[in-house]
């Protein structure tokens, strides 16, 4: 049965430093790892996804990475800043996503 | 493109009625899931739909079904509806089935049981 875990589960940071959430999953056989992002009491905002076969990827200051055989994935915020405040959620994809339970993020000014 | 939408934003019911929320998937979009949050239990996926029928079911009870129309747009309906009920539903789409294509969720509906 695949566990996802998130470590760690609150982070409050002021503005400016580059930030690491991690995500670990226990079964390995996934189509993808999905990041998300969700502000309280809002839908969940689709940030990266990474393909099974691929190392990384990029969105602007978002950086995730995968290691399948490690079971783990890390979202790398650079310059962190007040509007990047919200909980992040990975989601490992087999024949439906699998949620962590969120790292919640306060950057203050 | 609008996104997902999904109605009504809030709810409030007491215990033993039903409730019907409703899902229209990104325009082209086949294939509708759901998923429940809870404080206690976080994201738990519920179900998927595509081209009408339910492809894949969640540890729910039977109280919980859904249904999808010909224009892809899904429905949830909960049954003699209980406290633990409470909680954030969320509906994502995407363009094909299973989740290794992405997945766009909407604002969610906010249940209260009482």
């Amino acid at each position: 049965k695949q566990e996802v875990t998130q470590i760690p589960a609150a982070l409050s940071v002021p503005e400016g430093e580059n930030l690491v959430l991690n995500c670990s999953f226990t079964d390995s056989a996934i189509y993808n790892l999905q990041w998300f992002r969700q502000d309280p009491g809002k839908g969940l905002t689709s940030l990266l996804l990474i393909q099974s076969s691929q190392r990384e990827q990029t969105s602007g200051r978002l950086n995730a990475s995968l290691d399948k055989s490690s079971g783990r994935s890390t979202l790398y915020i650079a310059a962190s800043q007040p509007g990047d405040s919200a909980t992040y959620l990975c989601a490992a994809a087999t024949d439906k996503l699998i949620f962590g339970t969120g790292t919640r993020l306060q950057v203050f000014p | 493109k609008a996104g997902v939408t999904q109605t009504p934003r809030y709810l409030i019911k007491t215990r033993g009625q039903q409730v019907t929320l409703s899902c229209s998937p990104i325009s082209g979009h086949r294939s509708v899931s759901w998923y429940q949050q809870t404080p206690g239990q976080g994201l738990q996926f519920l179900f998927e739909y595509f081209s009408e029928t339910q492809r894949n079911k969640g540890n729910f009870p039977g109280r919980f079904s859904g249904r999808q129309f010909s224009n892809s747009r899904s429905e949830m309906n909960v049954s003699t509806l209980e406290l633990g009920d409470s909680a954030l539903y969320l509906c994502a789409s995407s363009f094909q089935r299973k989740s290794y294509n992405e997945q766009f969720f909407g604002p969610g509906t906010r249940l209260t049981v009482l």
